[in-house]
């Protein structure tokens, strides 16, 4: 049974910093590209983040480009979101999601999904 | 990265057919075949119901279909079921090797 356990969240300051971490397992993790999408309470779902297999490509959405960085340990079967200078509008649900096709980069869809990890961004 | 845009809500009568749109540019919809489209009810994570376009994953019914022309893509639900409410999303790969969200569609089964 594929599992993704996401850890890391809870409440900071903006401008700190905070790491996201996500244990994956039942599948083959090095296989796949892995991604990371966010839900701001309420509201719909953005992509953040993902890197294919090797990390040999890795992309960023607009509004965390150049604050968050993405990697992955395939030795531990994990996946990890570095995140810097936050703002309020970072405030969301993070998901840590594992790409539906094998190889590459995948095929940019998302097959399995963790219950994701609450990231809460205030003064 | 614009947002894909889809209607806010739809509706339908148990039994109906219902469909979703979800238009974007050539840079995203139109330029690549990597559409999906996501199921979330509330306090859940999203499910995977269609992805490249057409192809639905295992175990996903197959009242649900997924098509594109230009720019537009379509998710199709015939046979609606009280089931089936839910908040609806497309997604596609972009030229910008990212990928991009649709604002959301609420499905209502009256």
């Amino acid at each position: 049974e594929v599992q993704l356990v996401e850890s890391g969240g809870g409440l900071v300051q903006p401008g700190r910093s905070l790491r996201l971490s996500c244990a994956a397992s039942g599948f083959t993790f090095d296989d796949y590209a892995m991604h990371w999408v966010r839900q701001a309470p309420g509201k719909g779902l953005e992509w953040v983040s993902g890197s294919s297999w090797n990390s040999g490509t890795i992309g960023y959405a607009d509004s965390v480009k150049g604050r968050f960085i993405i990697s992955r340990d395939n030795a531990k079967n994990s996946l990890y979101l570095q995140m810097n200078s936050l703002r309020a509008e970072d405030t969301a649900l993070y998901y840590c999601v594992k790409d539906a096709t094998a190889g590459d980069s995948g095929s940019y869809s998302f097959d399995y999904w963790g219950q994701g990890t609450l990231v809460t961004v205030s003064s | 990265q614009s947002a894909l845009t889809q209607p806010a809500s739809v509706s339908g009568s148990p039994g109906q057919s219902i469909t979703i749109s979800c238009t974007g540019t050539s840079s995203d919809v139109g330029g690549y075949n990597y559409v999906s489209w996501y199921q979330q009810h509330p306090g859940k994570a999203p499910k995977l119901m269609i992805y490249d376009v057409t192809d639905r994953p295992s175990g996903v019914s197959n009242r649900f279909s997924g098509s594109k022309s230009g720019n537009t893509a379509s998710l199709t639900i015939s046979g609606l079921q009280a089931e089936d409410e839910a908040d609806y999303y497309c997604s596609s790969y972009t030229s910008s090797s990212t990928v991009v969200f649709g604002g959301g569609t609420k499905l209502t089964v009256l």
